[in-house]
Order: C-alpha cells, then sequence, then structure tokens
C-alpha cells in the first residue's frame, strides 16, 4: 500500500545536539515532499518543501531536508537543536504532485533535553 | 500572512447531535481540506474542496460530510455525533498544488 513511514514516534535529543528524524516513502513516482511542525496547541506549520531540483532543501528555523530517490527517503535534519524545537514533526507526500491532498506520516515526536 | 481560522478551538458535543465546524481563510485559495488528528495516526484528511461547491472524498469521510458555499469557507458537518469522533479537526487551505496552510484546529469532545 502506498504510504508515509516515520519509523521514529518518540525520540529526544540534548539541547546542542544535531537530529535526524525520518521519513520514508512508497510511491512508484516521487512525490512532492513537505515537512511541518506543529509545536503544543498550534496548528502545522511549514518548514520546508521539496518539488524538483537540488535534493537538498533549506527550510525555516534552520531546518534541512534530503532526498534520496534510491532510498524513497526525505530526512530531517538540523545540526543543533534549540530547547524551542521541542515539537511534533510530521512529514507528508503530495502523492499526485499537485493533486492538492496531503498524506502524512505518524509523526515524531521531539523532546529536548537542557 | 496567510490566515486560516476556525470556528471554535474547544467544542463539546452530545452523542447524536450534529455538529458545524467552520473554516475560513483569507488568501482567496482554491483549495481547502478537513483533516483529523488522532495520536499516532498523524493527519488523515476527510475532505477536500478544490472550488466552490465542489468536494471530493479523503481517506476517512464516513460520518461526514462537508459545505463550501464560499470560496473562503469550507464546513465539515457530523450529521450525527458519536463518540469516535472525538478527535482534533485541522483545517487547511491551498494555492493549487503547493503547500498548506493550517488553522490552530478545533479539539472536539462528543460524549
Amino acid at each position: 500500500a502506498q504510504s508515509v513511514t516515520q519509523p521514529d514516534i518518540h525520540i529526544t535529543v540534548s539541547e546542542g545536539a544535531s537530529l535526524e528524524l525520518r521519513c520514508n516513502y512508497s510511491y512508484g513516482a516521487t512525490p512532492y515532499l513537505f515537512w511541518y511542525v506543529q509545536s503544543p496547541g498550534q496548528g502545522l506549520q511549514l518548514l520546508l518543501k521539496y518539488f524538483s531540483g537540488d535534493t537538498l532543501v533549506q527550510g525555516i528555523k534552520g531546518f534541512e531536508a534530503e532526498f534520496k530517490r534510491s532510498q524513497s527517503s526525505f530526512n530531517l535534519r538540523k545540526p543543533s537543536v534549540h530547547w524551542s524545537d521541542a515539537a511534533e514533526y510530521f512529514c507528508a507526500v503530495d502523492k499526485d504532485t499537485g493533486r492538492r491532498a496531503l498524506t502524512f506520516g505518524s509523526g515524531t515526536r521531539l523532546q529536548v533535553q537542557p | 500572512d496567510v490566515k486560516v481560522t476556525q470556528s471554535s478551538r474547544y467544542l463539546v458535543k452530545r452523542t447524536g447531535e450534529k455538529v458545524f465546524l467552520e473554516c475560513v481563510q483569507d488568501m482567496d485559495h482554491e483549495n481547502m481540506f478537513w483533516y483529523r488528528q488522532d495520536p499516532g495516526l498523524g493527519l488523515r484528511l476527510i475532505y477536500f474542496s478544490y472550488d466552490v461547491k465542489m468536494k471530493e472524498k479523503g481517506d476517512i469521510p464516513e460520518g461526514y460530510s462537508v459545505s463550501r458555499e464560499k470560496k473562503e469557507r469550507f464546513s465539515l458537518i457530523l450529521e450525527s455525533a458519536s463518540t469516535n469522533q472525538t478527535s482534533m479537526y485541522l483545517c487547511a487551505s491551498s494555492w493549487r498544488g503547493y503547500e498548506q496552510y493550517f488553522g490552530p484546529g478545533t479539539r472536539l469532545t462528543v460524549t
């Protein structure tokens, strides 16, 4: 079945440490790819997106993600985590490349230790 | 900045009641969406609309209907609320196939 997988339900990192959140998709063609963040009690905010071109994309708040076609992955990274990054992170795909509807992964909750 | 607003942040309804969740966007976006969010399941698409009076079913439309009479407004309707519809409901809008902008969500409790 076509799906989006975020294998890590919960991750804890120390402030200042690097971060990588994993996302894999299982669609035949390359979809449009997104990472969203949801802070407690808030809606979702777009961190970054990939449509085509350069496979390393930069987003807001110092985040970046790399698209790897061979691995069907779109992992999110940050070199140095801040306490304010504690939130839930969702990977999403537009599998119809522009048809508009997104399919979301189940999310990864990030906890940041002082 | 795009603004998507939802009529209520918190809502408590009784089983069998008809429930309306309203969503308004102010950026003239063509597309609007309703998702529900449940722990461990992420966001699941209920319905979306790509034009006024147009709608398409998402992944979990059962028990829900929608209405889009004006471009800026998209309503989610629970005809007869049930306890398994207790959830967080998120509305979003987008222009064509690009990124979606989300509202703050409505936490609905059905007792």
